[in-house]
């Protein structure tokens, strides 16, 4: 499995926009990015996932480095309700796999109004 | 929650008491996981099911049982309760083109 590295913590002002780390140097070729978020005492949710190029949905947008070792989870203009964990999990492109989620500890972010 | 459903909500349970979780989907999905989640930490997995009527060990499966009777459903059960179990539960299913995963809201379960 991928090792994945995120910040601990990260900060931002509301209605700013956020640029949310993660190196995975060890992904392998076919591997996905995914993106969950964890809010308060609630449970993870999807966000993202990107396998090469950018992506972009209506919640966030993945930019991912030409050579996979590294992504970014951007949020364009942060609210107070996207304080949250956020996961970045490289993930088996395969079906047929076990397919469970490597969670590590994510980056918590604190939105200050 | 993309349709997947937990109960209890919490559960508080002495130590050597048996109790059976919860989860149901109403997506028609095959994939079906029990995870936990300790105080600060991410999340492990318990159990997977692939399909029903085909359960597999994850990371941490000691002291609990799945039972998949049926596409929909997919339960964890604890027979004899510790205080190590004293966690938050939760159920996912998996789904999309990318075999993204989709929550329940989790039981919160606490051993004495």
């Amino acid at each position: 499995d991928a090792k994945t590295t995120q910040p601990n913590s990260m900060e931002s002002n509301e209605e700013e926009p956020v640029h949310l780390p993660c190196n995975h140097s060890t992904i392998s070729g076919t591997d996905y990015i995914h993106w969950y978020r964890q809010l308060p005492s609630q449970g993870p949710e999807y966000v993202i996932h990107g396998l090469t190029s950018n992506v972009n949905n209506r919640m966030a947008s993945l930019a991912i480095a030409e050579d996979r070792k590294s992504s970014t989870l951007i949020l364009h203009r942060a609210t107070l309700r996207d304080a949250a964990v956020y996961y970045c999990i490289p993930t088996m492109n395969y079906g047929g796999s076990q397919g469970n989620l490597i969670f590590g500890k994510g980056t918590k972010l604190s939105v200050k109004p | 929650n993309a349709g997947v459903t937990q109960t209890p909500k919490f559960q508080v349970l002495k130590t050597g008491q048996s109790m059976t979780l919860q989860c149901a989907q109403d997506m028609n999905h095959n994939s079906m996981y029990w995870y936990r989640q300790d105080p600060g930490m991410g999340l492990r997995l318990i159990y997977y099911s692939a399909s029903e009527g085909t359960t597999d060990k994850g990371e941490v499966p000691n002291g609990y049982n799945v039972s998949r009777l049926n596409k929909r459903e997919f339960s964890l059960r604890l027979e004899s309760a510790a205080p190590s179990q004293t966690s938050v539960y939760f159920c996912a299913i998996r789904r999309g083109a990318a075999y993204e995963q989709y929550f329940g809201p989790g039981t919160r379960l606490t051993v004495t």
